[in-house]
């Protein structure tokens, strides 16, 4: 299994408050990502990360932030919590350079699960 | 922008064979992989095909047609433990790097 470790597993807040997801790699791969998962929704990108200080929008980047400082730290920061951000976070991490036909496997970490009250 | 289509559920018995379409639309096309996702755990990746035809990895089977924007994962001798969600993907190349957008996942039940 990959070395992707994500912190806090568990965690309510209240509507209003900032909260700081952290994701930690030991594989150095290049490529981190940060997903919510919805009932009906599957898997959506959040932001993503090409490298150390690179970052780049997803599909439903609105009211999140995200640094990387370190290769093998991703955060994700909500700035001021709201219910609708309720959902459970992935943090999947990627090495391989796409080019042809290589495979562009994403290993997930086990997830936070965030509560907005 | 890119959007996938796949069922939200299949059932089936054990030793059955399920195929789990997924029909895709993107602005550019650079794969199709498949992920496994057991209930509260994190998904895992199952297969990908890049190139038209037949992949085939022990019980799982994925395949692709690029001229029909088509793909499938087929499971075979269907065993309880395959009860999970499964998830389909392609990749988006911009000029940042890569992400993979999912379909929104099919509920596969197996029963006795």
């Amino acid at each position: 299994d990959a070395g992707i470790t994500q912190s806090p597993r568990h965690k309510v807040t209240e509507t209003g408050t900032p909260v700081t997801l952290r994701c930690h790699q030991t594989e150095n791969h290049r490529y981190m990502y940060w997903y919510r998962q919805d009932p009906g929704h599957g898997l959506r990108l959040i932001h993503y990360s090409y490298g150390v200080k690179d970052t780049d929008k997803g599909e439903v980047s609105d009211g999140y932030s995200v640094s990387r400082s370190k290769t093998e730290d991703f955060l994700l920061t909500l700035e001021s919590a709201t219910s609708s951000q309720t959902s459970v976070y992935f943090c999947a991490i990627s090495g391989t350079e796409l080019a042809g036909n290589k495979t562009d496997t994403q290993y997930f970490g086990p997830g936070t699960r965030l509560t907005v009250l | 922008g890119q959007s996938l289509e796949q069922p939200s559920e299949v059932t089936a018995v054990e030793g059955a064979i399920v195929q789990i379409n997924c029909t895709y639309q993107t602005s550019g096309f650079y794969g199709l992989s498949w992920y496994q996702q057991h209930d509260g755990g994190a998904p895992t990746f199952l297969s990908y095909n890049a190139l038209d035809g037949l992949e085939e990895t022990g019980r799982f089977s994925s395949f692709l047609s690029r001229s029909d924007s088509y793909g499938y994962l087929l499971l075979q001798e269907l065993q309880m433990k395959d009860s999970a969600s499964y998830f389909c993907a392609v990749r988006v190349i911009n000029q940042a790097g890569t992400a993979l957008i999912f379909g929104k996942g099919t509920t596969l039940s197996v029963s006795s």
